[in-house]
C-alpha cells in the first residue's frame, strides 16, 4: 500500500507570495492533518480534514488555510508569505475513529524557505 | 493549558539501554504515542498505549501511567540508527493530537 505522499517536496517561495502544498493521503484514510515544524519548536498543528470538513484548527493565524476534497486528498495555503513561514510542512493520514486506528501516517514533508 | 514535557537531549552508548520520559497535561486522554523522527526525514510510528502497562515491540517498549500522566520509551541494545529525535504526543478528550518537542538521542560508539 502506498504511504502518504506529498508534492512539492522543495519549495522557495518570497515574502508576500502565497504557495499551496498538496498531500495525498494512504488509500481508504478518510483524515487528513497539516503540521509545521521548524527547529527547536516541534510539530504545530496547523488543522485536521475529515470528509471534506475542517474538524480540529490550532492557533495559527487566517493566512494558513486548508482544504480537502471528495478523494480524501487534501490541499493547504498560505498566502502572504513572512519569512517566519520557512519550515517543513508534515501532513498525516489516518483511518480515523478510536484506537490504533487513529495512528497518524506522515508524508515526507514539504520544506518551504521563504526569502 | 495542555503540556507535553520531554528532555531536549540525551546521550547514550552503543549497546546500552535508554529510558526517555514523557510527562503529559491534557483536557482528557485517548490514548499515547511515539514516534522517531530521523534528521531531515518525518516522523514514523513507533508504538501506541493506551491502558497502563507496559507495551514491547522488539528492542523498544514503552510504558503509560495515567494517573501519574506519564510515559516512557525504552531503547535496549542500541545501535547507531537510533540516533534521531523521538516525540511524545498525546490524544485528547477531542481526539486531537498533542506533540511534545522531542528528545534528540545522541548514540556514541
Amino acid at each position: 500500500k502506498a504511504g502518504v505522499t506529498q508534492t512539492p517536496r522543495y519549495l522557495i517561495k518570497t515574502r508576500g507570495q502565497q504557495v499551496t502544498l498538496s498531500c495525498s493521503p494512504i488509500s481508504g484514510h478518510r483524515s487528513v492533518s497539516w503540521y509545521q515544524q521548524t527547529p527547536g519548536q516541534g510539530l504545530q498543528f496547523l488543522f485536521e480534514y475529515f470528509s471534506e470538513t475542517q474538524r480540529n484548527k490550532g492557533n495559527f493565524p487566517g493566512r494558513f488555510s486548508g482544504r480537502q476534497f471528495s478523494n480524501s486528498r487534501s490541499e493547504m495555503n498560505v498566502s502572504t508569505l513572512e519569512l517566519g513561514d520557512s519550515a517543513l510542512y508534515l501532513c498525516a493520514s489516518s483511518l480515523t475513529g478510536t484506537g490504533r486506528t487513529n495512528t497518524q501516517y506522515f508524508g515526507p514533508g514539504t520544506r518551504l524557505t521563504v526569502l | 493549558g495542555q503540556n507535553i514535557d520531554q528532555p531536549t537531549e540525551m546521550t547514550a552508548t552503543e549497546g546500552a539501554i535508554v529510558q526517555i520520559n514523557c510527562t503529559y497535561q491534557t483536557s482528557g486522554f485517548n490514548g499515547l504515542f511515539w514516534y522517531q523522527q530521523h534528521a531531515g526525514e518525518a516522523p514514523t510510528f513507533l508504538s501506541y498505549n493506551v491502558l497502563d502497562g507496559l507495551e514491547e515491540k522488539g528492542r523498544f517498549s514503552s510504558f503509560l501511567s495515567r494517573s501519574k500522566g506519564y510515559s516512557y520509551l525504552l531503547l535496549k541494545e542500541l545501535q547507531m540508527k537510533d540516533s534521531a529525535s523521538y516525540l511524545c504526543a498525546v490524544r485528547d478528550s477531542n481526539y486531537q493530537l498533542i506533540w511534545g518537542a522531542g528528545t534528540k538521542l545522541i548514540i556514541k560508539p
